[in-house]
């Protein structure tokens, strides 16, 4: 069956833009949650959604905000885009909320 | 300013040795464990969990071990491949209140090489 789906895999935006990442999860998973890579920070949490509720939060700026649709894809938008938020911008998904995630390829984003 | 990279631990071993990649982690309340490995260019890729209420757990060529009490991960590769050279995470997962507000954390990764 299909992984996770993340699109575009490459994206550059300048400084100010906004941006909005998709996710496609695996047929059937109804959680999904998004994750900022960087060489200087790791993996760090942004947020989980489960039936289109927003289950957690990690500690980002309000500038990151994601949604989820009823098919249980879902979006991640970042608006005023800052050099810093450069990074791997990773997607999983998991059938219960929990456990057993799955990850995307990524989407890589550069700002300018 | 300027973000300084991560500076990883590196594991370099022999092909056909057994490789030991370790973790601590940071929550006594964690209840559940996952080591991911991720090749350059891609996202994680899921190797092996396991729950607080065991202490070891084998996979294909992996085994986990958990010591609760130091709050320590490890992996166990078996007769380490050139095809297991990557990136290895360990993540924690933590159950926010009400036990329905997890969040995985990760841990900085230890890159681990293959020589031929």
């Amino acid at each position: 069956k299909a992984g996770v789906t993340q699109t575009p895999r490459y994206l550059i935006k300048t400084r100010g833009q906004q941006v909005t990442l998709s996710c496609s999860p695996i047929s059937g998973h109804r959680s999904v949650s998004w994750y900022q890579q960087t060489p200087g920070q790791g993996l760090q949490f942004l947020f989980e959604y489960f039936s289109e509720t927003q289950r957690n939060k990690g500690n980002f700026p309000g500038r990151f905000s994601g949604r989820q649709f009823s098919n249980s894809r879902s979006e991640m938008n970042v608006s005023t885009l800052e050099l810093g938020d450069s990074a791997l911008y990773l997607c999983a998904s998991s059938l219960v909320v929990g456990y057993g995630y799955t990850f995307g390829s990524g989407t890589r984003l550069t700002v300018v | 300013g300027e973000s300084v990279g991560l500076h990883l631990p590196t594991l370099s071993v022999q092909e056909g040795d057994n490789s030991i990649i370790n973790c601590a982690y940071s929550n006594s309340a964690s209840d559940y464990f996952i080591w991911y490995k991720q090749e350059s260019g891609k996202g994680p890729q899921f190797i092996i969990d396991i729950r607080s209420n065991m202490d070891k757990r084998q996979g294909q060529r992996v085994t986990v071990l958990l010591n609760k009490t130091v709050k320590h991960l490890s992996l166990q590769i078996a007769a380490t491949q050139p095809g297991d050279s990557a990136v290895y995470f360990c993540a924690e997962n933590i159950a926010g209140s009400g036990g329905s507000n997890y969040k995985l954390t990760f841990g900085k990764g230890t890159l681990l090489t293959v020589n031929p």
